[in-house]
């Protein structure tokens, strides 16, 4: 199975700074790498998918980048409500897998 | 708009049986692929099952090959979940989810989330 490793674990920020998120795959999931937001309490949202496309009604601060086995996912000035968990996923082989997660939180 | 309604959950004992579903409306259900995705208490994220658009091939997780089912009624716009001798590991928030926002077998990604159903496994 591809595993998918998340750095850092969390991440401590103040509004406004830029975030910067790693993912790492066991081997190479080619461009089919995705990135997923949780808040507290609820279902998890789909940011960016195929690496760098953002969905649907996302923000132009949400960007995803990389290749292979390397991602990343860039929020450029954080506000305060992207405080939140954030998962990554691959969906080039199976089974489908996640990242553990990384939290980004509020300095 | 897309609406995913999950319904269901609640304890049950070790060895033994649920089943839930999710209905789905604001998309033409048999388009897409659905899946099953799992959260244990204050876990990651853990793909559970996958349904191809067309109904015709289904693909598990290792850690419930065997003992869940994932199946849909058209007429119904409803996904289910068939969970059998069910284990204490078991015990999560389960969503489904929508597969997309290709159109297509897939699978894709997740783009649409129900709000998720509490299943737990406890004597």
């Amino acid at each position: 199975e591809v595993v998918l490793t998340q750095s850092p674990a969390t991440l401590s920020l103040s509004p406004g700074e830029r975030a910067t998120l790693s993912c790492r795959a066991s081997q190479s999931v080619y461009n089919y790498l995705a990135w997923y937001q949780q808040k507290p309490g609820q279902a998890p949202r789909l940011l960016i998918y195929d690496v760098s496309e953002r969905a649907t009604g996302i923000p132009a601060r949400f960007g995803g980048s990389g290749s292979g086995t390397d991602f990343t996912l860039t929020i450029s000035s954080l506000q305060p409500e992207d405080f939140a968990v954030y998962y990554c996923h691959q969906r080039s082989r199976w089974p489908l897998t996640f990242g553990g997660g990384t939290k980004v939180e509020i300095k | 708009q897309v609406q995913l309604v999950e319904s269901g959950g609640g304890v049950v004992q070790p060895g033994g049986s649920l089943r839930f579903s999710c209905a789905a409306s604001g998309f033409t259900f048999s388009n897409f692929g659905m899946h099953w995705v799992r959260q244990a208490p204050g876990k990651g994220l853990e793909w559970v099952a996958f349904l191809r658009n067309d109904g015709t091939s289904d693909y598990y997780a290792d850690s419930v090959k065997g003992r869940f089912t994932i199946s849909r009624d058209i007429s119904k716009n409803t996904l289910y979940l068939q969970m059998d001798s069910l284990t204490v590991e078991d015990t999560a928030v389960y969503y489904c989810a929508k597969d997309g926002p290709n159109y297509g077998p897939g699978p894709y990604y997740f783009d649409y989330w129900g709000q998720g159903v509490l299943v737990t496994v406890s004597s």
